[in-house]
């Protein structure tokens, strides 16, 4: 059973808009979410992460949303810059667990200039 | 300062051969934990090392095994590979159990 998802797998948006990722999971015992971003032929990227205790957080163009009850993060990034045309992967950590991270399938972002 | 490093970048083997890929976490990290990332696919935690420990593993056979050494590389080892092994191999290195740092990966295919 797929415990995060990300169901939009493209997004396309204009250079300076805003870019909105969204990730879904299933196990309320998540106690940490991450983003991150993968270039092809690289390993993914840490982005930005954020504790089940918190709703929000900011890291320069980037934050990420949690709503715990709908069981639901999203990435924003603002303003949207080509550079950041990649696959965004959200990954969630187990409270519990010592580091195994359960990752989504990708959403691959397109920025266009 | 260096980051996850990871050898080699490409390999190529045969069905029933074994493999041993490895990993160089960064500079500070005692945590290694190993991906597995088929095409299309989010990475899939095979198992993680701490002080030269398997402290966790994932749902992957037997064949699937690892070692850290002192200095906190660590090696992954694949024996009697399947076509179904072909994949990005990605070792992730932490200090925050949960704030991990990727390598670029190495491409397993087995033909």
């Amino acid at each position: 059973d797929q415990q995060v998802k990300q169901n939009s797998p493209s997004l396309s948006v204009q250079e300076g808009r805003i870019s909105i990722l969204n990730c879904d999971y299933t196990n309320s015992m998540f106690d940490y979410f991450l983003w991150y971003k993968k270039y092809p032929a690289e390993g993914p990227t840490f982005l930005i992460s954020i504790s089940s205790i918190k709703d929000k957080n900011e890291d320069g163009r980037f934050t990420v949303f949690l709503n715990k009850s709908a069981k639901h993060l999203s990435l924003h990034i603002v303003p949207s810059q080509p550079g950041d045309s990649a696959v965004y992967f959200c990954a969630a950590h187990g409270s519990g667990n010592t580091g195994k991270l359960i990752f989504g399938q990708g959403t691959t972002l397109q920025v266009k200039p | 300062d260096a980051g996850v490093t990871q050898s080699p970048t490409h390999l190529i083997k045969t069905r029933g051969q074994q493999v041993t890929l490895r990993c160089s976490p960064k500079s500070g990290h005692d945590t290694v934990s190993w991906y597995q990332q088929a095409l299309g696919q989010g990475p899939q935690f095979i198992f993680q090392y701490y002080e030269e420990e398997e402290r966790q593993r994932g749902n992957f056979p037997d064949r699937f095994s690892g070692h850290q050494f002192p200095n906190y590389s660590s090696e992954l080892n694949v024996n009697a590979l399947l076509l179904g092994d072909s994949a990005l191999y990605l070792c992730a290195s932490s200090l925050v159990f949960y704030e991990q740092y990727f390598g670029p990966g190495t491409r397993l295919t087995v033909t």
